[in-house]
């Protein structure tokens, strides 16, 4: 029973365009949502959050959205650029449970020159 | 100067043993997680642990135990060793508070043989 779910195992864009992960979650007690960048044989990076308060959060190229009616999020990466290659795992936490994450499958981005 | 440290990286072992994974962090976080990358590339968490509460994924068996010997860091002891226990676990921590992300260690790849 997957709470969070990226349904795009994949997504290929050209470099300088942009890209746009989505992410769905079923959980409408979740209060904190999280990307992370995971390159192979690395631990995931972190690299934009939102809380729940909020419908949009800016950080240099990227920008994440969130529609609390819709149960959706999504991540705006502008412009491409071809190190953005990896894959992207979306997660949400619940504030009294510890912040323990609960992760998406995960969408792999290639982004060509 | 690494920020959450993982060891060893890769592990092979039989079935049936016992085995450790050491992780430890110099963030001056006060609490610590265990997640498992299963084959289908989920991450999951195990644990969460600070120093006044450990929370249990109630889906991680009972062979699975994190130990603490200080707040910076959380080992996990595994137990007669299973095939199905073949994955890659990732050590994080983050500090104590509302909305905050974790750090993650760069994994331990576990294959039981």
């Amino acid at each position: 029973d997957q709470q969070v779910k990226q349904n795009s195992p994949s997504l290929s864009v050209q470099e300088g365009r942009i890209s746009i992960l989505n992410c769905d979650y079923t959980n409408s007690m979740f209060d904190y949502f999280l990307w992370y960048k995971k390159y192979p044989a690395e631990g995931p990076t972190f690299l934009i959050s939102i809380s729940s308060i909020k419908d949009k959060n800016e950080d240099g190229r990227f920008t994440v959205f969130l529609n609390k009616s819709a149960k959706h999020l999504s991540l705006h990466i502008v412009p491409s650029q071809p190190g953005d290659s990896a894959v992207y795992f979306c997660a949400a936490s619940l504030n009294n449970a510890g912040n323990m994450l609960t992760f998406g499958g995960g969408t792999r981005l290639m982004v060509k020159p | 100067d690494t920020a959450v440290s993982q060891t060893p990286k890769y592990l092979v072992t039989q079935m049936g043993n016992d085995k450790s994974i050491k992780c430890e962090q110099n963030l001056g976080h006060d609490t610590m997680y265990w997640y498992k990358q299963d084959s289908k590339k989920f991450l999951k968490i195990m644990f969460s642990y600070n120093n006044k509460e450990l929370i249990i994924n109630e889906t991680v068996p009972n062979r699975f135990s994190p130990k603490s010997p200080d707040k910076a860091h959380l080992n996990l002891h595994i137990n007669s060793l299973e095939l199905g226990d073949s994955a890659v676990y990732f050590c994080a921590s983050s500090p104590l508070g509302e909305w905050t992300e974790a750090f993650f260690g760069q994994g331990t790849r576990l294959t039981v043989v």
